[in-house]
């Protein structure tokens, strides 16, 4: 069973801060997942990445394969980005979804 | 697009009542999944199917969770009978393609079990 460990678990900032979240798993994955779950609740897939680097706005999302690492960058964070990042990840050969614990972010205006 | 649609989207019962959730997959979807969600355990994969049929059920946690898809367009996830630890938030998300797909989640239902 992959174990995935996300950090930190509650992260504040000011508004504008530059915002990392890690993430860890410890097999190899097809993919890895970040998601993003709104203080209402809604779940919002933010990337699905396998190897490098994806950009989508101000997010950022990389990965090393050979480290089992990935990182959830925020550029110019506002407080509308506040919410639980959950990173997960696939493993070979199915679909099914192994979740971290998720980083609480809030930005403060 | 309407998204993934699950009903309801709030649900109180009482322990041993039956419980039956919703789901809808976004068209075209051929795999869907559904999720549990509490604040000890965080997000959980209950059950997955492609093409129709169940392919890990390894997730469902005993005898009183059985969940269908009928057909293409539709699925439930039935709990009988419900106990207060039953009590989470249930997504249900679809994706197309057979690996490493962006999953679409639903609103999810928030279940209470009194």
């Amino acid at each position: 069973k992959n174990e995935v460990e996300q950090s930190p678990q509650n992260l504040t900032a000011q508004e504008g801060e530059f915002i990392t979240i890690n993430c860890s798993y410890s097999v190899g994955i097809s993919a890895l997942h970040w998601l993003q779950q709104h203080p209402g609740g809604g779940i919002v897939s933010l990337f699905m990445l396998s190897s490098g680097k994806k950009k989508h706005g101000r997010l950022i999302a990389t990965i090393n394969i050979q480290e089992k690492h990935s990182s959830l960058h925020i550029t110019a964070s506002h407080p509308r980005d506040s919410a639980v990042y959950i990173c997960a990840v696939t493993n070979f050969g199915n679909e099914k979804l192994t979740f971290g614990t998720g980083t609480r972010l809030t930005i403060i205006p | 697009d309407a998204g993934v649609i699950q009903s309801p989207r709030h649900e109180v019962t009482e322990m041993g009542q039956e419980v039956t959730l919703r789901c809808k997959p976004i068209s075209g979807h051929n795999s869907l999944f559904w999720y549990r969600q509490t604040m000890m355990r965080g997000l959980e994969l209950l059950i997955y199917f492609n093409n129709n049929v169940p392919i890990d059920d390894s997730g469902m946690p005993e005898d009183r969770f059985s969940a269908k898809m009928p057909n293409a367009s539709f699925s439930t996830l039935k709990i009988q009978p419900s106990e207060p630890r039953d009590s989470a938030v249930y997504f249900c998300a679809s994706s197309y393609g057979v690996l490493q797909e962006t999953q679409y989640f639903g609103p999810g239902t928030r279940l209470l079990v009194l």
